[in-house]
């Protein structure tokens, strides 16, 4: 079945610095998805990615997705306490309606 | 955006019992619903697509007769965890499914924590 791929698993970043976290599919996706969680909250849509190639950016946050539809990043610039979370990828395969979650990167950001 | 709501947030119940947790699409009707099991620091895990007026589809590994889910309505699905046990205490999300011309989105509920004693 398909996979989603995420690393790091864990990233602390002193704030201030930027973070990327990757998702790898085993298959090639129809769309990706990404998802902020906070500690002890659930998991909130942040953006989709459709095109090869597209990149997205919500202020200091920029979403890329690969040429081949089989890889994704998220990379926050200039992180601040407020990006604390997990952040999740998932992916949904061609001709597939069903998310696959990746792992997950949790985000410590040191004051 | 559309939103999802759960109940109750969180139950604590005794080993054999049965807990039902209901999830609602409170401003859109939703045809699909998920429900999702996040044990701690972990993914979350695929359980069953729910699809209205139909037997839900569980993932391979989820005992059906274990969690029952019931999708009666547009914007009610349900879940019971039947002769619960502890291994059975997790946290279980639900999401509703919005498909459009141009996306295909899933909103969250807040979650149901289950505490299995």
């Amino acid at each position: 079945g398909q996979q989603v791929m995420q690393i790091p698993q864990y990233q602390h970043v002193q704030e201030g610095e930027d973070f990327t976290t990757y998702c790898n599919s085993s298959t090639t996706l129809s769309n990706i998805q990404w998802y902020k969680q906070r500690p002890g909250g659930h998991p909130v849509f942040l953006i989709q990615l459709v095109k090869s190639g597209e990149v997205k950016k919500q202020k200091r946050l920029t979403f890329q997705f690969g040429e081949a539809k089989k890889n994704s990043s998220l990379h926050i610039t200039a992180t601040q306490t407020t990006d604390v979370g997990t952040y999740f990828c998932a992916g949904i395969g061609a001709g597939s309606y069903q998310l696959t979650f990746g792992k997950g990167t949790k985000l410590s950001v040191i004051p | 955006g559309a939103v999802v709501s759960q109940h109750p947030s969180w139950v604590i119940c005794k080993s054999g019992t049965s807990v039902k947790i209901e999830c609602r699409s409170l401003d859109f009707q939703a045809t699909t619903m998920f429900w999702y099991r996040q044990f701690p620091k972990q993914s979350l895990m695929l359980m069953a697509t729910s699809n209205e007026g139909s037997k839900a589809t569980y993932e391979q590994g989820v005992e059906k007769d274990k969690f029952l889910i019931n999708h009666a309505s547009l914007t009610l699905s349900t879940l019971t965890v039947t002769s619960a046990h502890p291994e059975d205490s997790s946290f279980y999300i639900c999401s509703a499914r919005v498909v459009t011309l141009k996306s295909n989105e899933q909103f969250f509920g807040p979650g149901t924590r289950l505490t299995v004693l």
